[in-house]
């Protein structure tokens, strides 16, 4: 089946613009999670969305949001650009049982260039 | 807090040499999952293996192994006879259960393995 799914690949923005991902879950996986990775920072966890709700939310500011459709797609919304925005953001499904820490699949990455 | 140790930050091997990429993680959770990744240059992090707590039984998948140690908080991952396909940078990776409502993986900061034909 298909993978995750995430557009675009690749973009440049400005400072100061706002940028919109977009991630497609793997079929029946009800769970969306964002990361961002930077070489001096590592892989951080943003936020997840399950049914259409923020479950759960790292160490950003509000600049970062997102959200989830009822088809379980999912977006990620980042205003006001900065230099330090620049990094690949990950998006990751999951089937999310109850109790359980399912296998976690990851996308190929969106890579954000800020200039 | 939780935190994931990945020491060796570059590694370097000559195919069909064995390798060892190292994990140490802190919990204070009795119920936890770790996981291993590998992130080839096009970006994506490919899932390798995922291991609970209650399970301590060390895993085989082909030349890979896993080697799962509670009383030292350790999921070492070996690759045996190494091959230049195998060169990646490798993340081990721990679920945070802080908030019971949602799943939140704490990375290593990633060990990048170097195999020279």
């Amino acid at each position: 089946k298909a993978g995750v799914t995430q557009t675009p690949r690749y973009l440049i923005k400005t400072r100061g613009q706002q940028v919109t991902l977009s991630c497609s879950p793997i079929s029946g996986h009800r769970s969306v999670s964002w990361y961002q990775q930077t070489p001096g920072q590592g892989l951080q966890f943003l936020f997840e969305y399950f049914s259409e709700t923020q479950r759960n939310k790292g160490n950003f500011p509000g600049r970062f949001s997102g959200r989830q459709f009822s088809n379980s797609r999912s977006e990620m919304n980042v205003s006001t650009l900065e230099l330090g925005d620049s990094a690949l953001y990950l998006c990751a499904s999951s089937f999310r049982g109850q109790g359980v820490v399912d296998t976690i699949y990851f996308g190929e990455g969106s890579w954000l260039t800020v200039v | 807090a939780q935190k994931v140790t990945q020491a060796q930050t570059e590694i370097s091997v000559v195919e069909k040499e064995d390798v060892t990429l190292d994990c140490v993680y802190e919990t204070r959770d009795t119920t936890y999952y770790l996981f291993w990744y590998k992130q080839p240059p096009s970006g994506e992090l490919v899932f390798l293996i995922r291991r609970n707590s209650f399970d301590e039984q060390n895993e085989i998948s082909g030349r890979y192994s896993w080697n799962f140690q509670k009383s030292t908080s350790s999921f070492n991952f070996t690759i045996t006879a190494s091959q230049v396909v195998d060169s990646a940078v490798y993340f081990c990776a721990l679920s945070d259960r802080a908030n019971q409502a949602g799943t939140a993986l704490i990375f290593g900061k990633g060990t990048t393995l170097s195999v020279s034909s």
